[in-house]
C-alpha cells in the first residue's frame, strides 16, 4: 500500500538552531514530493516540492528539502528555525503513475521553536 | 480574495442533522476534492472530482456524498451526521500538471 511516514510527532528546537522534519515514502514509480505548512486556525500552505531535478529543492520562507531515492526520503531542513516556523508541517506525495492527482499525506509533525 | 473558500468556517450541528460544507475556487483548476482532518491521522480524502461528470469516492467516503455544480464549485454533504464526523475538512484544488494542491482555510465542524 501505498503510504507517507512522519515518523516524529512532534520536533523541539531551540530557535537559532538548524531544524530537520522527517519523512519518508513508500510509492511505486518516480513520485512528485511536497511539504505544506499549517499554522493555527488556517489552511495548507505550499512550502515547497520536487518532481525532477536537483535533489535539494528551496521554498518558501527559508526552507528546503532533501530527496534521497535510495532512501525514498524527503526531510524538511532550516538552518536556522525561527519561533515563527512553530507550525504543524505535513509531508505529501503524489504518486508518479495513476492516482489523479491525488496526494497522499503523512500524519503530520508539529514543530516547536523555543525562544 | 481567497483562491479557494470554504463556507461555513465554523458550524455546530446536532447528530441525524443534514449538513452542508460549500467550496468555491477561482484557480480555474479541474480536479477538486474534499479532505477531512483528524489530530495524528493527517489528511484523508473524502470525495474528488475531476469535473462537473466525474466524481471518485476517496478513502474515506461513507457517510458523505459530493455535487460538483460547476468547475469552480464543489460541496459536501453529510446526509445525517454523526458525532464521529467531527472534524477539520478541507476543500482543495490542484494543478493538473504538477498536482500541487491549493487549500481553503478549512470548515471545522462539532456533531453534538
Amino acid at each position: 500500500a501505498q503510504s507517507v511516514a512522519q515518523p516524529e510527532d512532534q520536533v523541539n528546537v531551540a530557535e537559532g538552531n538548524p531544524l530537520t522534519v522527517k519523512c519518508t515514502y513508500s510509492v511505486s514509480g518516480n513520485p512528485y514530493l511536497f511539504w505544506y505548512v499549517q499554522y493555527p486556525n488556517r489552511g495548507l500552505q505550499f512550502l515547497l516540492k520536487y518532481i525532477t531535478g536537483d535533489n535539494l529543492v528551496k521554498g518558501s520562507y527559508g526552507f528546503e528539502a532533501e530527496f534521497n531515492k535510495s532512501q525514498t526520503s524527503f526531510h524538511l531542513k532550516k538552518p536556522s528555525a525561527l519561533v515563527s516556523d512553530s507550525a504543524l508541517y505535513f509531508c505529501a506525495v503524489r504518486p508518479s503513475r495513476g492516482g489523479y492527482n491525488k496526494l497522499i499525506f503523512g500524519a503530520g509533525t508539529r514543530l516547536a521553536v523555543h525562544p | 480574495d481567497a483562491d479557494v473558500t470554504q463556507t461555513p468556517r465554523n458550524r455546530i450541528t446536532k447528530t441525524g442533522k443534514r449538513i452542508m460544507l460549500e467550496c468555491s475556487q477561482t484557480k480555474g483548476h479541474d480536479r477538486m476534492y474534499w479532505y477531512r482532518q483528524d489530530p495524528g491521522l493527517g489528511l484523508r480524502l473524502i470525495y474528488y472530482s475531476f469535473d462537473v461528470k466525474d466524481i471518485n469516492k476517496g478513502e474515506i467516503s461513507d457517510g458523505y456524498s459530493v455535487s460538483r455544480q460547476a468547475q469552480a464549485k464543489f460541496s459536501l454533504s453529510l446526509e445525517s451526521a454523526i458525532p464521529n464526523q467531527t472534524a477539520l475538512y478541507f476543500c482543495a484544488t490542484s494543478d493538473y500538471q504538477t498536482g500541487q494542491a491549493f487549500f481553503g482555510q478549512g470548515t471545522r465542524l462539532t456533531v453534538v
